[in-house]
């Protein structure tokens, strides 16, 4: 069975740091990209980041580029987020989710349950 | 920037047919996935690209794309259908991109 668990969420202060950890299982990690998603309390859904397989190309949303950085430990079946320079609006539940797909491109197949993040002082 | 828009809510009686939009220029170009989000609850993938539908999702679940719309259908709607719908799409100069989201009511 599939199963991603976040954790590292709790309560920074602005200008703060976190570091979020998801820990898969139940399948290859090393074989998928992944992706953090976040979504603000009330709102929608926002795609963060992904990572390839190996680690070796990294995609950002432009509004953390420079503040986050997406990293993995395939060995450790890990994925992480660094959190830098928060704000209060990156307050949100993070989600990692699994990339899956063929030739057509990918898709999010699978999500973990999340954690929540609040910047506030 | 690509921008995927979407209704901001959908009523629909049970047993009838609901119908969520998704509009992005030339998205029939585009994978479109979909995905249901009920309260306190991670997203689940429920149709990918445009129209297939992941196991276990019932058949009453279907989408089409074409044009500048993309579209999920829900037929004999249920009362557990009752959620959060969003949209999806890969676009290269802007990453993963999500629709505002659709909440869709069972009346």
């Amino acid at each position: 069975e599939v199963q991603l668990v976040e954790s590292g969420g709790g309560l920074v202060q602005p200008g703060g740091s976190l570091r979020l950890s998801c820990a898969a299982s139940g399948f290859t990690f090393s074989s998928y990209w992944m992706s953090w998603v976040r979504q603000a309390p009330g709102k929608g859904l926002e795609w963060v980041a992904n990572i390839k397989q190996d680690g070796s190309e990294k995609y950002y949303v432009d509004s953390v580029k420079g503040r986050f950085t997406i990293s993995r430990d395939n060995a450790k079946n890990s994925l992480y987020l660094q959190m830098n320079s928060l704000r209060a609006e990156d307050t949100a539940v993070y989600y990692c989710a699994r990339e899956d797909g063929n030739s057509r491109g990918d898709y999010f197949d699978y999500w973990g349950q999340g954690t929540l993040v609040t910047v506030s002082s | 920037s690509y921008v995927l828009t979407q209704p901001p809510s959908v009523s629909v009686a049970p047993g009838k047919t609901a119908r969520i939009t998704c509009g992005g220029n030339n998205i029939g170009s585009k994978s479109v996935h979909w995905y249901q989000q009920k309260p306190g609850q991670a997203p689940v993938l429920v149709i990918y690209y445009d129209s297939d539908r992941p196991s276990g999702i019932p058949e009453r679940f279907s989408g089409s794309n074409s044009g500048n719309t993309a579209t999920l259908t829900i037929s004999r709607v249920e009362a557990g259908d009752e959620a959060d719908y969003y949209c999806q799409v890969w676009d290269s100069s802007s990453g993963w991109v999500f629709g505002g989201g659709t909440k869709l009511t069972v009346l």
